[in-house]
C-alpha cells in the first residue's frame, strides 16, 4: 500500500448524512484519484486532481465532492445526494511527467456502509 | 476513448502449472499498459507496466506480461502458479495523452493446491 493512507478502514453512516473519507500521501505525487469499487464492476473513477486547487470529474462524480488544498491530501465527501453510497472506496496517486500520468499507487481502501 | 477488456471473470489453475490472465485494449495513440493485483479488502498493488521497448515485460512476484500490438493484447503470465497467487487481477490502460487510466473489470484467479 506504499505511502498512501486512508482512514478509517470501515465506516458506517445513516442514510441522509454526509461523510468524508480521508486520503493522504507522502510520495510527493502530483496526481491523486478516487475510485469506487463494487462487486463485479471493477474500478470506477469518481474524481481526480493533477495539481493543488484543481480537480476534474470522473465517470461517476454525481453525489460526491472533493478538495485539493494540499498536495498531500485529497479528501472525498460522499453526500446525501449519492443514491447508493455503500461501496469500497480506493484512493490512488501517481507521478505526472510531461503532463502524462503513469502507474498509480493505491491506498488500503475504506469500506463505507450506509443504512 | 480508451477501453480495456478482461474476458474471463474467473480463472482456475492447479498449483505448479503455468497461468495466463487475458487482457485486450482499445486506445487512440500509443498504449501504456499496467497490471495490478488485489487481495481481499486491500488496495491494488502494482505488478508491472509496458511503456515502450521489449514486448515481454517482467514484474513483481515472478509475473510477466506480453504486449502484442497486432492483437491489442497484454496478457499476464506466470510459469508456475502458487496458491498465494490467488487474488483479483486488474489490467489498466492509458492511451496517448489521456490523463487517466481505465481499468478492466477484473479476473479472479484461483490456484488450486
Amino acid at each position: 500500500d506504499g505511502g498512501i493512507t486512508q482512514s478509517p478502514k470501515y465506516l458506517f453512516r445513516k442514510e441522509g448524512q454526509n461523510v468524508t473519507l480521508s486520503c493522504e500521501q507522502n510520495l510527493n505525487h502530483d496526481a491523486m484519484y478516487w475510485y469506487r469499487q463494487d462487486p463485479g464492476q471493477g474500478l470506477r473513477l469518481i474524481y481526480y486532481s493533477q495539481i493543488v486547487n484543481d480537480f476534474q470529474k470522473g465517470d461517476i462524480a454525481e453525489g460526491y465532492s472533493v478538495s485539493r488544498e494540499k498536495k498531500e491530501s485529497f479528501p472525498l465527501t460522499v453526500t446525501s445526494a449519492q443514491k447508493n453510497p455503500t461501496a469500497f472506496y480506493l484512493c490512488a496517486s501517481s507521478i505526472v511527467s510531461a503532463g502524462l500520468v503513469y502507474e498509480q499507487y493505491f491506498g488500503p481502501g475504506t469500506r463505507l456502509t450506509v443504512t | 476513448a480508451q477501453s480495456v477488456a478482461q474476458p474471463e471473470d474467473q480463472v482456475n489453475v492447479a498449483e505448479g502449472n503455468p497461468l495466463t490472465v487475458k487482457c485486450t485494449y482499445s486506445v487512440s495513440g500509443n498504449p501504456y499498459l499496467f497490471w495490478y493485483v488485489q487481495y481481499p479488502n486491500r488496495g491494488l498493488q502494482f505488478l508491472l507496466k509496458y511503456i515502450t521497448g521489449d514486448n515481454l515485460v517482467k514484474g513483481s512476484y515472478g509475473f510477466e506480461a506480453e504486449f502484442n500490438k497486432s492483437q491489442t493484447s497484454f496478457h499476464l503470465k506466470k510459469p508456475s502458479a502458487l496458491v498465494s497467487d490467488s487474488a483479483l487481477y486488474f489490467c489498466a490502460v492509458r492511451g496517448g495523452s489521456a490523463r487517466q487510466l481505465t481499468f478492466g473489470s477484473g479476473t479472479q484467479l484461483t490456484v488450486l493446491p
